[in-house]
This record gives structure tokens, sequence and C-alpha cells, in this order.
């Protein structure tokens, strides 16, 4: 089970956004972000914990293994709120995402 | 450049059946395993079947288990998932998503999703 926190993140444009995932089981370095915004499908931004997918912006980082991760989005741009999950590929099956952490506009 | 479109979602009555595509174009179908991932209204990803990029192996959600069936037919660089006996609780967007490698299993390209809506 991955559990997201918080469920949702008032920020403001420029802040600094900090999202937890947190595994019931070790994940070593097997998880993933993904970023959703209303109407469209996820887009990958992070893979095996630390490394950015093609064309994601310097300003997203991730850190973590084992059960405790971290998505850090550094100086908020308007386009980044939006609903982050997280996903785990160690234990399977099924895959398991998280429950989500929304990012909205203080 | 890379494309998922699925298709076949609709309007379904409870326990009757739905087949979904999605076909995949811009690289090499094989090389790569394609999920089926859905999302209700307004919740949460659900990882739902995966079948191996040669068709050898099937893994399911437990909840679609016997109920649902992914194929896959490589010379139409295509896959599909046979949902029978569908539920409320199916009810969702379908995506189909891309992993890197066979066993890279994250997703790096998705589909735009189609509407699956169960209901008498």
């Amino acid at each position: 089970v991955l559990t997201q926190s918080p469920a949702t993140l008032s920020l403001s444009p420029g802040e600094t956004a900090t999202l937890s995932c947190r595994a019931s089981q070790s994940v070593d370095i097997y998880l993933a972000w993904y970023q959703q915004k209303p109407g469209q499908a996820p887009r990958l931004l992070i893979y095996d914990a630390s490394n950015r997918a093609t064309g994601i912006p310097a300003r997203f980082s991730g850190s973590g293994s084992g059960t405790d991760f971290t998505l850090t989005i550094s100086s908020l741009e308007p386009e980044d709120f939006a609903v982050y999950y997280c996903q785990q590929r160690k234990n399977w099956p099924p895959l398991t995402f998280g429950g989500g952490t929304k990012v909205e506009i203080k | 450049q890379v494309q998922l479109v699925e298709s076949g979602g609709g309007v379904v009555q409870p326990g009757r059946s739905l087949r979904l595509s999605c076909a995949a174009s811009g690289f090499i179908f094989t090389n790569h395993v394609i999920h089926w991932v859905r999302q209700a209204p307004g919740k949460g990803l659900e990882w739902v079947a995966v079948i191996w990029y040669d068709g050898s192996k099937e893994y399911y959600t437990d909840s679609v288990k016997g109920r649902f069936t992914i194929s896959k037919d490589n010379s139409k660089n295509t896959l599909y998932l046979q949902m029978d006996s569908l539920r409320a609780e199916d009810t969702g967007i379908y995506y189909c998503a891309r992993t890197p490698s066979y066993f890279e299993w994250f997703f790096d390209y998705w589909g735009q999703g189609t509407l699956v809506t169960v209901s008498s």
C-alpha cells in the first residue's frame, strides 16, 4: 500500500511543494511519480525514485528509498497545480498507486 | 512519435460486456509491455491488467479476475481488454499505458483514455 500525504497542499506560485509517499513495505528505489491535470492522462515525472523523465523541468526532483519518498517541486509555476500520484513496481502484481496529492493555488 | 489510442468505451448495463482496444504506433510494439490502468470518476489511478510482450503471461487486479481478459495482436499493434459481467464499480476512464522496457514497469506514455459507464 502506498500512502500519500498531504491529500491537499495549498501553495502560492513561487513556493516549494513537498509531497510524501510512504510504502507499507520496502519498494527499494522502484517508485515513480506522475502529474495529472483535469481531463488529461497522467504524465511521468520521476522514475526509480530520483530520475527525471524526458522533458521534465529541473524544478521537479525526487528522493528516497525503501519506504519513504519525496517529490519536491521548487518554485511552483502556474502549470504545476495538479494532482500527483506515486506508483511502485517492486511488489507486483498488483502494481499500485498512491491515493494522490492535489496541489492547489492558495 | 509514440501514440496510444484507446477505443471501445461506452454506456453498458450491469452484467453486459464491452471490449476495449488500444492501438499503438510510433514504436516497436513487441519491445514494450502495455498495461491497462483505470480511474473511477473523481478517484485515483488503479492498475487493471497486463499481458507479457509475447502473450505468454497475464496478470490482473483481484477485482477483475475471472471477468476481464487481456489480449494482444502483435500483427496489428493492438492491445485489447474484454470486459464481461460488468459492474457499476467498473465505471471509469480506462487508459492503456506503455512501459519503457520489458521489466521497467513504470509508464512513460499513456493514451487519452476511453470512458466506460456501467449503469442501468
